[in-house]
Formats: C-alpha cells, sequence, structure tokens
C-alpha cells in the first residue's frame, strides 16, 4: 500500500508572506496527485492535479500554484499569502493498481494571520 | 458542476443499532461512488467504492447502495460502536476523463453513543 507524507503538520503564516507545502508519495510509481482544501464547516475542495511530471492542472482560479518536480513529489506554493488561503490542505495520490480510490496524506494545518 | 449534498446534523446514534448516512447528487451521473472516513484534524480515509452498475457493496459492517435513477447513495453502518463516530463522506468522480478527481460532499458526522 502507500504511504502519502506532508509537511509541515502546521502553518501559521502572516498574510503576504510566500508559502511551500511538500507531499512525498511511497509505494507507488507515476500516480496521480491531487491537491484539496478543506476549510471550516466546507467540504474538500480540488485544488490542483497532476497526471505526470510537469504536468498541473488547476480546477478553481486562485492564489496558489503547483508543481511536481519528480513522479512522486507535488508542491504546493503561493507567492503572497491571503487571509481566505487559511485551512486544511490535503494532498492524495492514486495508483498501484486500483487508480479509483484516493489514499490520503495526514494534512497541513496552514494559518493566516 | 456536480453538487453533492450529504445531511449537516450530526446522526446521534445508540452503540448497537445500524447508522444510515445519505448522498444526493445532481447532474450527470458518476461512473462510480465512494465513502470516506474523516476523524478530526486527520486526511479522509477511503471506505468502500461501488459502480454505475452495482447497486449493493458491503465490507464487514459496511454496506453501500447506489440507486442512479435517484441519483441517491445510502451507507449504513449495522452493530455501530463507540470507535465509528467520525465523518462520513460520499465522493463522486468529476468526469469519465480517466483522471479520477473526486467530488466530494461536506460530509456528515455520527456519533455513537455507547
Amino acid at each position: 500500500s502507500q504511504t502519502i507524507h506532508q509537511w509541515p503538520a502546521t502553518l501559521v503564516q502572516p498574510v503576504g508572506s510566500p508559502l511551500s507545502l511538500e507531499c512525498t508519495v511511497e509505494g507507488t510509481s507515476n500516480p496521480n496527485l491531487y491537491w484539496y482544501r478543506q476549510a471550516a464547516g466546507r467540504g474538500l475542495q480540488l485544488l490542483f492535479y497532476s497526471v505526470g511530471i510537469g504536468q498541473i492542472s488547476s480546477e478553481v482560479p486562485q492564489n496558489l500554484s503547483a508543481s511536481r518536480p519528480q513522479d512522486r513529489q507535488f508542491i504546493l506554493s503561493s507567492k503572497k499569502l491571503l487571509l481566505s488561503d487559511s485551512g486544511f490542505y490535503l494532498c492524495a495520490s492514486t495508483g498501484g493498481g486500483s487508480t479509483d480510490t484516493q489514499y490520503f496524506g495526514p494534512g497541513t494545518r496552514l494559518t493566516v494571520l | 458542476s456536480q453538487k453533492i449534498e450529504q445531511n449537516s446534523e450530526a446522526l446521534n446514534i445508540q452503540e448497537g443499532k445500524t447508522a444510515t448516512l445519505t448522498c444526493n447528487y445532481t447532474n450527470y451521473s458518476p461512473a462510480y461512488l465512494q465513502w470516506y472516513r474523516q476523524d478530526p484534524g486527520r486526511g479522509p480515509v477511503f471506505l468502500l467504492l461501488i459502480r454505475e452498475n452495482e447497486k449493493e457493496k458491503r465490507k464487514e459492517r459496511l454496506k453501500v447502495t447506489f440507486d442512479t435513477t435517484l441519483k441517491q447513495s445510502l451507507f449504513h453502518i449495522t452493530a455501530s460502536q463507540p470507535a465509528d463516530s467520525a465523518t462520513y463522506l460520499c465522493a463522486l468522480d468529476m468526469g469519465r476523463d480517466g483522471n479520477n478527481r473526486l467530488a466530494f460532499g461536506k460530509g456528515n458526522q455520527v456519533v455513537v453513543i455507547p
């Protein structure tokens, strides 16, 4: 089975500061990778997904960007954080035989002040 | 876009009873529907997947049904235990493009009372 690592676990950042969240995957190769945000009282919102190295698709226009420099590495970034960027960020992966189910990482709790 | 509805009110249920959750969706018919469990402060964990040509799926004490005519899925936890207390998320594929993107409902909290 695959394991998803995310760091940091928690982050408090001032408005206007940059952001970099990292996700790495073990136990599979060539996975589809996903970034979600879960705001308080809201469901999971798909932000970006990637089907391969360097291939990024954005689901919603926003202040964030994503990159996939390696097969099992997915990075979420921002040049200048907004208050509305606060939330619980989750990385997910499919692959390894079953391409339908998603395996989630432990998440990063981001608070923008 | 796909709209997914789950009951926003928490379901409080006595231990040993069956908990039943509902997931309703609009717009296009998904190729499959999934249920996940999420504990506070943690990522969701996959439970069950049911495809459009399947009526029912079981896994231990869990059962999922899928009615494509009603555009509804029911999720049952039989012989519920306090350890089943969590939020349960319904998820549908966002398109038959092979990218396996999922749209999630907001989730339905279950509280099992000992």
